[in-house]
């Protein structure tokens, strides 16, 4: 099947600073791309729909200024963690949607990300 | 995407088959039923879909009832490896390309030793 790939699977930074996290389709072409963020023992709740050529789609709640979302091309997504505290902790997982199939939706290994 | 109700929890022993039940009472017509999983600090993994049939595929069989109101995922042989948690997830084919998928609690599978 196809394949999603997520980088860093994990990293640690200083509060304050920012962190990239990037999403890439490895043998198809993404136009839309989702990001989703985990807490410990909770469900995966989206944070926002990546729009290859477009602005990001940001769900109720999440900052955009924050979480900077950039989809340049058509296999990467990128997602910025700006002025990370550590209530940013957490794990952040990247999908991508079969558009051609319309029959599954491929994961990224997910990233996680600890602010120290 | 329609409502979906699975039992939070349940334990398996290893080369038993393994059971997950999933309630969609509010199913439409057009709704597919999927399954998904994540094995821990992993992003999810898709097992199987179907619309009223039953489905096999390498991973597991799909059993839906004849009224579409539950269905069953089924791990013919679990093994430490299926440890997860397993979601149930109602929608339309065509939101499968255009939507986020919309993720419950799921059920924490436990395969036992």
């Amino acid at each position: 099947g196809a394949v999603v790939s997520q980088h860093p699977s994990w990293v640690i930074c200083k509060s304050g600073t920012s962190v990239k996290i990037e999403c890439r389709s490895l043998d198809f072409q993404a136009t839309t791309m989702f990001w989703y963020r985990q807490f410990p023992k909770q469900s995966l709740m989206l944070m926002a729909t990546s729009n290859e050529g477009s602005k990001a789609t940001y769900e109720q709640g999440v900052e955009k200024d924050k979480f900077l979302i950039n989809h340049a091309s058509l296999t990467l997504s990128t997602l910025t963690v700006t002025s990370a505290h550590p209530e940013d902790s957490s794990f952040y997982i990247c999908s991508a949607p079969d558009r051609e199939h319309n029959t599954e939706a491929f994961f990224g290994q997910g990233t996680r990300l600890t602010v120290v | 995407d329609a409502k979906t109700t699975q039992p939070t929890s349940m334990d398996c022993a290893e080369g038993r088959a393994a059971n997950l039940p999933c309630n969609h009472s509010t199913i439409s017509g057009n709704e597919y039923v999927y399954w998904y999983r994540q094995i821990h600090s992993q992003g999810p993994q898709y097992i199987i879909h179907g619309l009223k049939n039953n489905e096999t595929n390498e991973m597991a069989s799909l059993i839906i009832t004849e009224d579409r109101k539950s269905s069953t995922l089924i791990l013919p042989h679990a093994t430490l490896r299926d440890t997860a948690v397993y979601y149930c997830i109602v929608r339309t084919r065509m939101d499968t390309g255009r939507r986020a998928l919309t993720f419950g609690s799921g059920t924490r599978l436990q395969v036992q030793p």
